[in-house]
């Protein structure tokens, strides 16, 4: 069971330089997530998508931008990385609104670091 | 703004103790609580969860309890063993929205 798949697990990036960091879920959940974690400072959420073709900020957005390219896929792409963007991120998904069931399935992050 | 946060960032707890991992949310309309734990490298894995409509929720050697009058919430591990041994993240919800809020996580070491 793969669950939520991210790539790459690691990256390092030049001030300016762009990324896509790509998700996919093979559970067929509607929602999808794209969350930061920096030291001491828990997990923010930068965007999310609640259904295919929809996107919202959520607390972080600034610097990202995001793409629900189909129902499995949520993509986050950074189009001018700045150091202040060193974090690792995490993808998730759940089965329906995040209201509605708490259950926020993980991948396992994707380390990112910009020098 | 409002959000969710928590009272300790490390607990030491003895093998075999009960843990008890405290979080304070400020928002009073929000509906949904959760907690996650996080292993180191992985992502997190959810837990329980508990609605604004109830008091207590037990699971498997876990059980959370909601005070709405203080917006308390907390994590209860009963016989806590190496393996509980995680930053533990609270969360809150809301029934309408799609997002969900972490708080900054509590780190729980387990003395031998």
């Amino acid at each position: 069971n793969a669950g939520v798949t991210q790539t790459p697990k690691f990256q390092v990036l030049k001030t300016g330089q762009s990324m896509t960091l790509q998700c996919a879920q093979d559970m067929n959940h509607n929602s999808m997530y794209w969350y930061r974690q920096d030291p001491g400072m828990g997990l923010r959420l930068i965007y999310y998508s609640a259904s295919e073709g929809t996107t919202d900020k959520g607390e972080v957005p600034n610097g990202y931008n995001v793409s629900r390219l189909n129902k499995r896929e949520f993509s986050l792409r950074l189009e001018s990385a700045a150091p202040s963007q060193t974090s690792v991120y995490f993808c998730a998904s759940s089965e329906g609104k995040g209201g509605s069931t708490g259950e926020l399935f993980f991948g396992e992050g994707s380390r990112l670091t910009v020098l | 703004g409002e959000s969710v946060g928590l009272h300790l960032p490390t607990l030491s707890v003895q093998e075999g103790d009960n843990s008890i991992i405290n979080c304070a949310y400020s928002n009073s309309a929000s509906d949904y609580f959760i907690w996650y734990k996080q292993e180191s490298g992985k992502g997190p894995q959810f837990i329980i969860d508990i609605r604004s409509n109830m008091d207590k929720r037990q699971g498997q050697r876990v059980t959370v309890l909601l005070n709405k009058t203080v917006k308390h919430l907390s994590l209860q591990i009963a016989a806590t063993q190496p393996g509980d041994s995680a930053v533990y993240f609270c969360a809150e919800a809301h029934e309408i929205e799609d997002k969900i809020i972490f708080g900054k996580g509590t780190r729980l070491h387990i003395l031998p």
